[in-house]
């Protein structure tokens, strides 16, 4: 089955830096890709996503790169603030079948104001 | 809509009770997902279901059932809790068509249910 793994488990920055969070897969049958963020005591919401038939989008301050090849992809997020703190979560999925997602383990992102 | 709602919101067991967490959704989605997450371990897949009437197992189904009566419900039974299934559990839908422009392939989540086993 499909494994994601995904770095750094923490990661704190300061207010207006940039953040990137990493993730690999394993399956290369999967072929969706989507950035989930979790606040305390919520469930995940989707933020950005992406197909693998392209290699990086863009939402305003958010961005995700794919590299099929490589079987990785990964969460860029510009001009930080405390708003966006909060655990952020990978995961991968394949178009058939179930389409359940694989997440990976996550990562706390803490912006210091 | 109220979206993906589950019941209860917290709730504790004592070894060997039994119990379901309701979840349901008002969005039409045929496709619904059961996850329990554990600290450093992001979110795993316990049961899902592809449309009314049909259940399959996910990556870790032992100690758990579920059915799917309705479309709008699927529901999670423990029928011996252990407190291995201390977790926080959250349920998921999806559509099942895939639409040009549209976020079909995304899963909305639930608030979750924090269940304690003693």
């Amino acid at each position: 089955g499909e494994n994601v793994e995904q770095h750094p488990s923490t990661l704190s920055v300061q207010e207006g830096d940039s953040a990137v969070i990493k993730c690999t897969y394993s399956d290369s049958a999967s072929n969706y890709f989507p950035w989930y963020k979790q606040e305390l005591g919520k469930g995940p919401q989707l933020i950005i996503d992406i197909r693998s038939n392209v290699g990086e989008k863009k939402d305003q301050r958010i961005a995700v790169t794919l590299n099929k090849t490589a079987k990785h992809f990964s969460l860029h997020i510009t001009e930080t603030q405390p708003e966006d703190s909060a655990v952020y979560f990978c995961a991968a999925s394949p178009n058939t079948g179930r389409r359940a997602l694989t997440f990976g383990s996550g990562t706390r992102l803490q912006v210091q104001p | 809509n109220a979206g993906v709602t589950q019941t209860p919101k917290f709730r504790v067991l004592k070894t060997g009770q039994s119990m379901t967490l309701l979840c349901a959704q008002d969005m039409n989605h045929e496709y619904m997902y059961w996850y329990r997450q554990d600290p450093g371990m992001g979110l795993r897949l316990i049961h899902y279901s592809v449309g009314e009437g049909t259940t399959a197992k996910g990556e870790v189904p032992d100690g758990y059932n579920v059915s799917r009566l309705k479309k709008q419900n699927f529901l999670l039974g423990l029928e011996s809790a252990a407190p291995s299934q201390t977790s926080v559990y959250f349920c998921a839908s999806s559509l099942k068509a895939h639409r040009v422009g549209s976020r079909s392939y995304e899963q909305y989540f639930g608030p979750g249910t924090r269940l304690t086993v003693t």
